[in-house]
């Protein structure tokens, strides 16, 4: 069975610091993993990440593969209130668009 | 810029009562699919579609029905609802790996 699992299920962190939020996953067929990040509403993209050790960064976000090792990790460097939110990482299943979601990260941002 | 657009947004069922979840995309994105994410469950797929006249069903399609007539609609039926069934409920869809997302119905059952 198709899984993913983010770990830690939630982080409180000061702003400034700089955190690292995991995703380990276990499918068939594997083609990309995604980050979304998801505030009051709707989950927003974030990465696609389809090739091993290819590092995608937008700002003081960024995002790394290990196909090998069957996990990804998202940083975020020097936090701001406004990251607060739920981070979700999720794969597509068995070689389809159907995404398996991780149950996410909720990342709190204290002043 | 409409993008995926769900209605309605907040919606209060008695148990057992009927209704239907919209949701619209002018994307012309073949795949389209809903999710429901309750607290510390992340998103659970309900039933997709990889296009019209073409459904399927995800990880938790009880209770629930879809029918895909055209590119752009893609409704939810709840046939009678259960307090089990009260959720926030995403559409979403996608052109490929990417999904985008309606803004969410969040549904209470009494």
């Amino acid at each position: 069975e198709d899984k993913v699992v983010q770990s830690p299920l939630s982080l409180v962190v000061h702003e400034g610091d700089t955190v690292t939020l995991n995703c380990s996953y276990e499918v068939t067929n594997f083609r990309s993993l995604l980050w979304y990040k998801q505030e009051k509403k709707a989950p927003t993209f974030l990465f696609m990440l389809t090739s091993s050790g290819i590092e995608k960064k937008s700002g003081r976000l960024s995002s790394i593969l290990d196909k090998k090792e069957l996990f990804s990790i998202l940083n975020i460097t020097a936090t701001q209130t406004g990251d607060s939110a739920i981070y979700l990482c999720a794969v597509p299943q068995g070689g389809s668009e159907k995404l398996v979601f991780g149950k996410g990260t909720k990342l709190t941002v204290n002043p | 810029n409409a993008g995926v657009t769900q209605t309605p947004k907040f919606q209060v069922l008695k148990t057992g009562q009927s209704m239907t979840l919209q949701c619209a995309q002018d994307m012309n994105h073949e795949y389209m699919s809903w999710y429901r994410q309750d607290p510390g469950m992340g998103l659970r797929l309900i039933h997709y579609s990889v296009g019209a006249g073409i459904t399927d069903q995800g990880e938790v399609p009880n209770g629930y029905n879809v029918s895909r007539s055209t590119t752009e609609d893609f409704p939810l039926r709840l046939l009678s609802a259960a307090p089990s069934q009260t959720s926030v409920y995403f559409c979403a869809s996608s052109p490929g790996h990417e999904a985008f997302f309606g803004q969410g119905t969040r549904l209470t059952v009494v």
